[in-house]
């Protein structure tokens, strides 16, 4: 089935530093990519989404392009600030040509993202 | 604020007891998702409903079952609860069966 995997954290940046969160998935032909975020205490917010090979999502600062060649979707930003502590969870939803297609989410593990002052 | 919302906020229970927890999906949004969070499996589907019918199931216990209603909120029943069904249980929703997916501040039962 889907999978979607997530480097390990916790991620302790100092403010202004550069930031990659590592993801990779396993799915039959052109999934949607998504990546969301978990503040303290809150639900999940969309932070940004693709929907196909070499799109790239963009929101807040933060920027993901879709790899069909290496099947990932990695997220950056330039110059994280310390409001940016949060869990960030990558995501897909099956290519609508796949057995598996449906809306459904499959999460990584979540990457727990620490920005120092 | 995304729109959807749950209740209650926080449960707190007794193993071999059956809970139910509600979700207002966003004004016009027909589907509405159940997601678990725990510490030892993540992030997993357990359901979907699209204006009222069931439409895909995940990873769901056969202790668990939800539906939708026809002013289209939904309940996720809990019941014959264990300790390990202690987790955060989020509700999502989106306009159609398929979609950009907003997601409540979720509910967290604890079963002690």
């Amino acid at each position: 089935g889907n999978s979607v995997t997530q480097m390990e954290g916790p991620v302790t940046l100092s403010e202004e530093a550069f930031l990659t969160i590592n993801c990779t998935y396993t799915a039959t032909g052109y999934p949607s990519l998504f990546w969301y975020v978990q503040y303290p205490g809150e639900g999940l917010q969309l932070l940004l989404k693709a929907t196909k090979a070499d799109d790239k999502g963009s929101n807040k600062g933060f920027e993901a392009t879709y790899r069909k060649e290496t099947t990932s979707f990695h997220l950056e930003k330039g110059s994280v600030q310390v409001s940016d502590s949060a869990v960030y969870f990558c995501a897909l939803s099956a290519w609508p040509g796949s057995s598996e297609y449906g809306n459904k989410l499959v999460f990584g593990a979540g990457t727990i993202l620490r920005v120092k002052s | 604020d995304s729109g959807v919302t749950q209740t209650p906020k926080h449960l707190i229970t007794a193993t071999g007891q059956r809970v139910t927890l509600r979700c207002s999906p966003r004004s016009g949004d027909l589907s509405v998702y159940w997601y678990q969070q725990s510490l030892d499996q993540g992030l997993q589907f357990l359901i979907q409903y699209y204006n009222g019918e069931e439409r895909a199931k995940g990873n769901i216990l056969e202790r668990f079952s939800a539906q939708q209603f026809p002013d289209l909120h939904s309940e996720l029943n809990l019941s014959s609860l264990e300790l390990g069904d202690s987790a955060l249980y989020f509700c999502a929703s989106s306009v159609a069966s398929v979609g950009e997916q907003y997601f409540g501040p979720g509910t967290r039962l604890t079963v002690t």
